[in-house]
């Protein structure tokens, strides 16, 4: 399957820095890419739909300016966490979608999937 | 609304006998994916599968296999003769739209015990 890379993969800073994670597509475009939080022992929750060239679409209740995405590129998307307390501690990971090109009849492609990264764990003292 | 149900909070197993991981999904869109994935302690997402809404064949991969019902909402996923290295976290996600953003279920953690 496709790569995404994902760095880095763990960071414990000090509450009130900033921490910015990258998200890669190794092999493919992707003009799609998604944060998702995962607390310990809880499924993904999706934080955001970050496009190409575009602003990201954030979930209900997660805040924009707390979280910033930035996808300037089909292969590069960062997320970064601005001002960060302890209750941002967390496992962050993203995800790529390898659309295989053309967007049309998404269901029929054999790819429209999505490819994850290793994920970063987040420590915030 | 769509929603997915990973019943299985946990599962334990021995060595070389055979799981089922259940997974039920509500959604009111006619066309959509399925998807299941393993998340071993490393943490990553590994996929296992996609499953189109209009393709119900069963499918089969080595050790593998997934039981798609559109009659049930079901997307049941089976491993034969486990192994140790199958311990891990498997997710169930359904997914629809353009966008392609995917609900998870809970997670059902499987292990595997010697």
């Amino acid at each position: 399957g496709a790569v995404v890379s994902q760095h880095p993969s763990r960071v414990i800073c000090k509450s009130g820095t900033s921490v910015k994670i990258e998200c890669r597509s190794l092999d493919f475009q992707a003009t799609t890419m998604f944060w998702y939080r995962q607390f310990p022992k809880q499924s993904l929750m999706l934080m955001a739909t970050s496009n190409e060239g575009s602003k990201a679409t954030y979930e209900q209740g997660v805040e924009k300016d707390k979280f910033l995405i930035n996808h300037a590129s089909l292969t590069l998307s960062t997320l970064t966490v601005t001002s960060a307390h302890p209750e941002d501690s967390s496992f962050y990971i993203c995800s790529a979608r390898d659309f295989g090109g053309l967007q049309i009849d998404y269901l029929l492609t054999t790819k429209n999937i999505q490819y994850f990264g290793a994920g970063t764990r987040l420590s915030v003292l | 609304a769509q929603k997915v149900t990973q019943a299985q909070t946990e599962i334990s197993v021995v060595e070389k006998e055979d799981v089922t991981l259940d997974c039920v999904y509500e959604t009111r869109d006619t066309t959509y994916y399925l998807f299941w994935y393993k998340q071993p302690p490393s943490g990553e997402l590994v996929f296992l599968i996609r499953r189109n809404s209009f393709d119900e064949q069963n499918e089969i991969s080595g050790r593998y296999s997934w039981n798609f019902q559109k009659s049930t909402s079901s997307f049941n996923f089976t491993i034969t003769a486990s192994q140790v290295v199958d311990s891990a976290v498997y997710f169930c996600a359904l997914g629809g739209g353009s966008q392609g953003n995917l609900i998870f279920g809970k997670g059902t953690k499987l292990s595997v015990k010697p």
